[in-house]
């Protein structure tokens, strides 16, 4: 059984279209992320999302709006996708009382 | 705000030998936790250990076990009789245990396994 999953795996567009990522997790975890790893591998917080509230919103271009329909889902869309959006986007999840988190497989995005 | 240093981009060791990859914080919390992520070729993001603050025994698992120097604002991961399958990216990692905290990595040590 896959505990973070995310769909597509891989996703490759044209600058200026808008996208979404889905992300779903069967842990029962309350709390919610997404992360952003550039390509040199570094890993940066963009949203968490804690019982569908959101919880932080790091310095991220507006373009990027996280949704939250219910406990389980955090998706990610982004608007007028840019050259600089290229890369590796992972979700994650956390139960309530403790700070483990499990990592989906991450989405590989391309824009040419 | 709290940042988190691997000092060595990349490490070689000789397959069953012994490695130790360093990590270093920075954070006024007192209470916080700590943690090592291996992520190999597949890119999966996946959990080694991990460590709370207040704890001072070190945390083991298996082959993997850290040295946690709370003073010093160290913890260290060391890989015994390492194997093949251990070839990866390790990042450590920092949470301050706030709720819904997203962790701060740090740039990760590439790891190799000389067979």
């Amino acid at each position: 059984d896959t505990a973070v999953s995310q769909t597509p795996k891989y996703l490759v567009t044209q600058m200026g279209n808008d996208k979404s990522i889905k992300c779903e997790q069967n842990l029962g975890h309350d709390t919610m992320y997404w992360y952003k790893q550039d390509s040199k591998k570094f890993l940066k917080i963009m949203f968490s999302y804690n019982n569908k509230e959101l919880i932080i919103n790091e310095t991220v271009p507006n373009r990027f709006s996280p949704k939250s329909p219910d406990k389980a889902h955090l998706n990610l869309h982004i608007n007028s996708l840019e050259l600089g959006d290229s890369a590796v986007y992972f979700c994650a999840s956390s139960p309530l009382d403790e700070e483990t988190q499990y990592f989906g497989p991450g989405t590989r995005l391309l824009v040419l | 705000a709290q940042t988190v240093t691997q000092s060595q981009p990349e490490m070689s060791v000789q397959e069953a030998e012994t490695v130790t990859l360093s990590c270093t914080y920075d954070t006024s919390e007192s209470d916080y936790y700590l943690f090592w992520y291996k992520q190999p070729p597949s890119r999966q993001m996946i959990l080694v250990i991990r460590q709370e603050a207040y704890k001072q025994q070190n945390a083991t698992e298996n082959r993997f076990s850290v040295n946690f120097q709370k003073a010093a604002k160290s913890f260290s991961l060391k890989i015994s009789d390492s194997q093949l399958g251990d070839a990866a990216m390790y990042f450590c990692a920092y949470s301050w245990g706030g709720g819904a905290d997203g962790l701060t990595f740090g740039k990760g040590t590439h790891l190799i396994i000389q067979p």
